[in-house]
């Protein structure tokens, strides 16, 4: 069975701070997706990484894939209040591996 | 577009009651799923279905039942409420299983 294990499971930070969180496998996966949810809605997919050691940045959000495709990880810079929420990363397979996710608070 | 729509929005349901959550998709996806997320918790697999007339359990199918007979609609039944069964469901949909999912806003159901 493949797993995603994400760290930390909570993170409260304050604004402006930077933060980096993880999705780690023992399991290679042919893609990682990244996802937002925020209170009251549905995950939102922010990113797609396909090629190990692969680098996306959006806006402030910078995604890594590991050269092994086993591991992610996500970086935000200078941290927001609009960054609070819960990031799931998912692997490729059928159907989609979901992590339990890190949940994010963000303090003005 | 609509994208994923769930009703209803809201639901308290009595202990032994039955009721089916209704999702509906306009981007004729092949593959929908349906979730239950519990408070502060990630998202854990009732039933997807990669094409209409197919379904497969997930990780949590007990008290569950669904059907695919379209490819637009995937409804989720509850036959006899428990408590156990309170928490946030969410419907998606992905094009070919390899695609990211679409996911709709919930269906926030209460069982007392």
């Amino acid at each position: 069975t493949q797993l995603l294990e994400q760290s930390p499971q909570f993170l409260s930070i304050q604004e402006g701070e930077n933060l980096t969180v993880y999705c780690n496998s023992s399991s290679v996966f042919s893609s990682l997706q990244w996802y937002r949810q925020e209170p009251g809605e549905g995950p939102v997919l922010l990113v797609t990484v396909v090629t190990g050691g692969e680098v996306k940045k959006l806006k402030r959000l910078t995604f890594q894939f590991g050269d092994a495709r086993k591991d992610s990880s996500l970086h935000i810079t200078a941290a927001q209040p609009g960054d609070t929420g819960l990031y799931l990363c998912a692997g490729q397979g059928t159907p989609l591996v979901f992590g339990k996710g890190t949940r994010l608070s963000v303090i003005a | 577009n609509a994208g994923v729509t769930q009703t209803p929005k809201f639901r308290i349901l009595k202990i032994g009651q039955s009721m089916t959550l209704q999702c509906t998709q306009d981007m004729n996806h092949n593959y929908m799923y349906w979730y239950r997320q519990d408070p502060g918790m990630g998202l854990k697999l009732i039933y997807y279905s990669v094409g209409a007339g197919i379904t497969d359990k997930g990780e949590v199918p007990n008290g569950y039942n669904v059907s695919r007979s379209t490819t637009e609609d995937f409804p989720l039944r509850l036959e006899l409420a428990a408590p156990s069964q309170t928490s946030v469901y969410f419907c998606a949909s992905s094009d070919t299983g390899r695609e990211p999912q679409h996911f709709g806003d919930g269906t926030r159901l209460s069982i007392l």
